[in-house]
């Protein structure tokens, strides 16, 4: 069975600070590992995913991620948050073509 | 490339009204998707069509009917609303199906709200 966990739905920061958004993901079978953000009334749009090369995966804005199988987690990070990153960030796995998503965490970044 | 294009943004319906929700992609993608966004929930799939001429239910398919009408386009019907099925709804599109690595694209939106 498939299902993705975020185990904060919302995250609150102060601008400039790290940012820290978890999720640990169980699949039946090697999945691959997105992170989509939406933004308030948008569509989502991909930040970043991991198809079994490195580990560590580099996203837009800043954005990273490292998938950790012997822990099944797929943290996101960015070393310095931005007024422009609050938004909700969907962890998603990706098991032969099928997307489960996270149920989401909300950013907020405080000036 | 206007890439996942719905229509419309907004709808209100009243309770046994139907109403097609119109997705279009112009990436030349075989496989198209709609899903169902709640409050506090993530994406939830609703149908697909993993190829031109083909549908299949997803995760949450009842009340809901689809048509390919072509390549690019995939459209969503409720054929009797009711206020269960206010929500938004996103459509996606990706270049194959059954794909660990493919990305899918998703469109804007349409919020829509049944009284």
């Amino acid at each position: 069975a498939q299902s993705v966990t975020q185990l904060d739905s919302h995250v609150s920061v102060s601008e400039g600070t790290p940012v820290l958004l978890r999720c640990n993901y169980s699949s039946s079978y090697s999945p691959s590992l997105f992170w989509y953000v939406q933004h308030p009334n948008k569509g989502l749009q991909l930040l970043l995913k991991y198809t079994s090369a490195a580990t560590l995966v580099k996203g837009i804005n800043g954005f990273e991620a490292e998938f950790k199988k012997s822990e099944t987690s797929f943290h996101l990070t960015k070393p310095s948050a931005h007024m422009s990153d609050a938004a909700e960030y969907f962890c998603v796995v990706n098991t032969l073509g099928r997307l489960y998503f996270g149920r989401g965490t909300q950013l907020t970044v405080w000036p | 490339n206007a890439g996942v294009t719905q229509t419309p943004k907004f709808q209100v319906l009243k309770t046994g009204q139907s109403m097609t929700l119109q997705c279009a992609q112009d990436m030349n993608h075989n496989s198209m998707y709609w899903y169902r966004q709640d409050p506090g929930m993530g994406l939830r799939l609703i149908y697909y069509s993993a190829s031109e001429g083909t549908t299949d239910k997803g995760e949450v398919p009842n009340g809901y009917n689809v048509s390919r009408l072509n390549k690019r386009e995939f459209s969503l019907r409720l054929e009797s609303a009711a206020p269960s099925q206010t929500s938004v709804y996103f459509c996606a599109s990706s270049p194959t199906w059954g794909s660990n690595t493919d990305t899918q694209y998703f469109g804007p939106g349409t919020r829509l709200t049944v009284l």
